[in-house]
């Protein structure tokens, strides 16, 4: 069975711009779930989708999105790149949301601003 | 107060020996826990879940759980070289809406 599948691995963007990262869940899996991770602030969520729907969002601006598709796959959005937001942004998917369920982790897609 | 709190360590033991690592949450209602393994440049991995108080072992790895002291623990015995990586506590919360939140890792250094 595959795993989490995360595209692009590796991107560079510049200051202001934006970056779209997808996430392919494993093989029916309904939840995605979005982190982030620095050094600093460890493994920070940032959101979760189920059935299409964002069930929770964490503590972050208004320029990090996301949507699921009918497929379950998913895609974040980070808009006006600033340089603090140069991590590693890790798809975790599970079978369904709520207690009991086991979220599992693709490789992340590390994103350098400059 | 963090919602989960690891030491950080690094914390260092010899092989063979065993390493203990200890979590504590701040949501008494939570009722799932893991324990996940970051290699370096890696993501995480998961090692094991726990839901009820009490231990539950998986070969060289065991899991406590003491809900009422808000209390997670992950033993590793015999430990190797191979086990040096950083352990994830995660406990999903249900506060604020339903989500999987994670400790700042324990860094394990297993000398040969």
């Amino acid at each position: 069975k595959a795993g989490v599948t995360q595209t692009p691995r590796y991107l560079i963007k510049t200051r202001g711009q934006q970056v779209t990262l997808s996430c392919s869940p494993i093989s029916g899996h309904r939840s995605v779930s979005w982190y982030q991770q620095t050094p600093g602030q460890g493994l920070q969520f940032l959101f979760e989708y189920f059935s299409e729907t964002q069930r929770n969002k964490g503590n972050f601006p208004g320029r990090f999105s996301g949507r699921q598709f009918s497929n379950s796959r998913s895609e974040m959005n980070v808009s006006t790149l600033e340089l603090g937001d140069s991590a590693l942004y890790l798809c975790a998917s599970s079978p369904g949301t709520g207690f009991g369920n086991t979220i599992y982790f693709g490789e992340g897609s590390w994103l350098t601003v400059v | 107060q963090k919602e989960v709190e690891q030491n950080s360590g690094p914390l260092s033991v010899p092989e063979g020996a065993i390493a203990s690592l200890n979590c504590t949450y701040s949501d008494r209602g939570s009722q799932s826990f893991f324990w996940y393994r970051q290699y370096s440049g890696k993501s995480p991995e998961l090692i094991m879940s726990i839901y009820s108080n009490g231990d539950k072992e998986d070969g060289r790895f065991t899991a406590q759980l003491n809900k009422a002291s808000q209390y997670v623990s992950l033993l590793i015995r015999d430990s190797q070289p191979s086990d040096s990586a950083t352990y994830l506590c995660a406990v999903n919360t249900n506060t604020g809406g339903f989500k999987t939140i994670f400790g700042a890792g324990t860094r394990l250094f297993v000398k040969a």
